[in-house]
């Protein structure tokens, strides 16, 4: 079955530099969440997109922008990076209607801010 | 504020050894609680939803049940295959409808 597709899975980047994280989510599933895992920690909540509008956001920092294209891919855009940004990047996909449907996760963009 | 709380944070098993993990919550009415496996540095592999108290689900060696307040996934048999991290996480019906709330998970091994 298809899966949630990320790319890059790894990135290197510059203090101060930009990033671009993009999510292919799973055929027929128009909804698209973005989160991030730093080391030992739990997933947290960064930004959500439902029929590529905003459907919900989270603790995602200003200097972090997304969309959801028409074709219900999804682009996360980083700039001005700081260490602190070094995490690992989840996308995750769910079916028609967001509410109660479960979120099927990609297998993760890994982001190392120097 | 939902909250989700996963002990413990570790468990070693000898294969074939039974155990549960818990996972307490505290949510402003549950639309959903979600248990996923996690392998280190790849994403969350969904296991169970569960929406309601009462309710349980198997998969294999696993199950999953719930109650008002707290979850749990036991473990029957496991095998060293099934070490990973496992996440609890809600989804609440208090403000986001789609922002899920994870627990920090239990690191479990399964030694031969």
């Amino acid at each position: 079955a298809a899966g949630v597709i990320q790319s890059p899975r790894h990135l290197i980047k510059e203090k101060r530099e930009t990033a671009t994280l993009k999510c292919y989510p799973i055929p027929r599933h128009d909804t698209v969440y973005w989160y991030q895992q730093g080391p030992g920690q739990d997933p947290q909540f960064l930004i959500s997109f439902y029929e590529k509008m905003q459907s919900d956001k989270g603790s995602i920092p200003d200097r972090f922008s997304a969309q959801q294209f028409s074709d219900y891919h999804s682009e996360l855009n980083m700039s001005s990076l700081e260490l602190g940004d070094s995490a690992l990047y989840f996308c995750a996909s769910s079916g028609a209607g967001g509410q109660y449907n479960e979120q099927f996760f990609g297998p993760g963009t890994r982001l190392t801010v120097l | 504020e939902d909250q989700v709380t996963q002990s413990p944070e570790a468990l070693r098993l000898q294969e074939g050894e039974s155990s549960s993990l818990n996972c307490s919550y505290t949510v402003s009415g549950l639309r959903g609680l979600f248990w996923y496996r996690q392998d280190p540095g790849k994403g969350p592999e969904f296991l169970f939803t569960l929406y309601s108290a009462g309710e349980e689900k198997e998969k294999e060696r696993l199950k999953a049940t719930l109650t008002k307040k707290e979850s749990f996934l036991h473990i029957t048999a496991p095998k060293p295959e099934d070490s990973a991290t496992y996440l609890c996480a809600v989804l609440g019906s208090g403000g986001s409808n789609y922002k899920l709330t994870f627990g920090k998970g239990t690191l479990l091994t399964v030694n031969p």
